[in-house]
């Protein structure tokens, strides 16, 4: 059974600082993984999706990695801003969990100006 | 721009009525999914289809039934709405070709309140 864990479950830093975000899983016969961003009382927005044969991707300020081996991925945020603040989800697409996505419980994070 | 519409994003209802949440996707998707989403729970997959008139039971299904006449509507019912099932309703969905290739596109939620 596949298991998505994001640690911590919140984070606050000051604006400017870079942002780490950490997503581990249990089983690494994974298809892809995605990152997710969910504003209070929204639906969830995809940020990135990686597959597993690549180790990275990239969008702007967004950059996540991926290490099927050791079961980790990180996402990492630019020069934070308060507009950043938000729940981020992980989500894991494997054949363990039957072609669907496993999510983590994401991490809440706040940028403070 | 693509898209999943969930018809309410706020709804309110009484105990034992029959509600129904509605979601239409506009990408051509095979697959779709419900979720509902609670504080410390996280989000738990209620049914899920993968095709016209198909459905299959996520992991907490009890409660609740699945519509899926067109490929592109996918109707969550609560047959007997019931307080426990205040919550915010997310509906998903992705394509079918190969093991989720591109991942899924959700919509913008429906926070169901029962009293």
């Amino acid at each position: 059974k596949q298991e998505v864990t994001q640690i911590p479950a919140a984070l606050s830093v000051p604006e400017g600082e870079n942002l780490v975000l950490n997503c581990s899983f249990t089983d690494s016969a994974i298809y892809n993984l995605q990152w997710f961003r969910q504003d209070p009382g929204k639906g969830l927005t995809s940020l990135l999706l990686i597959q597993s044969s690549q180790r990275e991707q990239t969008s702007g300020r967004l950059n996540a990695s991926l290490d099927k081996s050791s079961g980790r991925s990180t996402l990492y945020i630019a020069a934070s801003q308060p507009g950043d603040s938000a729940t981020y989800l992980c989500a894991v697409g494997s054949k363990a969990a039957g072609n669907k996505l496993t999510f983590g419980g994401g991490t809440r994070v706040l940028v403070k100006p | 721009d693509v898209k999943v519409t969930q018809s309410s994003r706020y709804l309110v209802k009484r105990t034992g009525e029959k509600v129904f949440l509605e979601c239409v996707q506009d990408m051509d998707h095979e697959n779709m999914f419900w979720y509902r989403q609670d504080p410390g729970l996280g989000l738990r997959l209620i049914y899920f289809s993968y095709d016209v008139k198909m459905k299959e039971k996520g992991d907490i299904p009890e409660g609740y039934s699945v519509s899926r006449e067109k490929k592109e509507r996918f109707s969550l019912i609560l047959e007997s709405a019931s307080t426990n099932q205040t919550s915010m309703y997310l509906c998903a969905s992705s394509l079918r070709q190969g093991p989720l290739l591109y991942g899924y596109t959700f919509g913008s939620g429906t926070r169901l309140t029962v009293v």
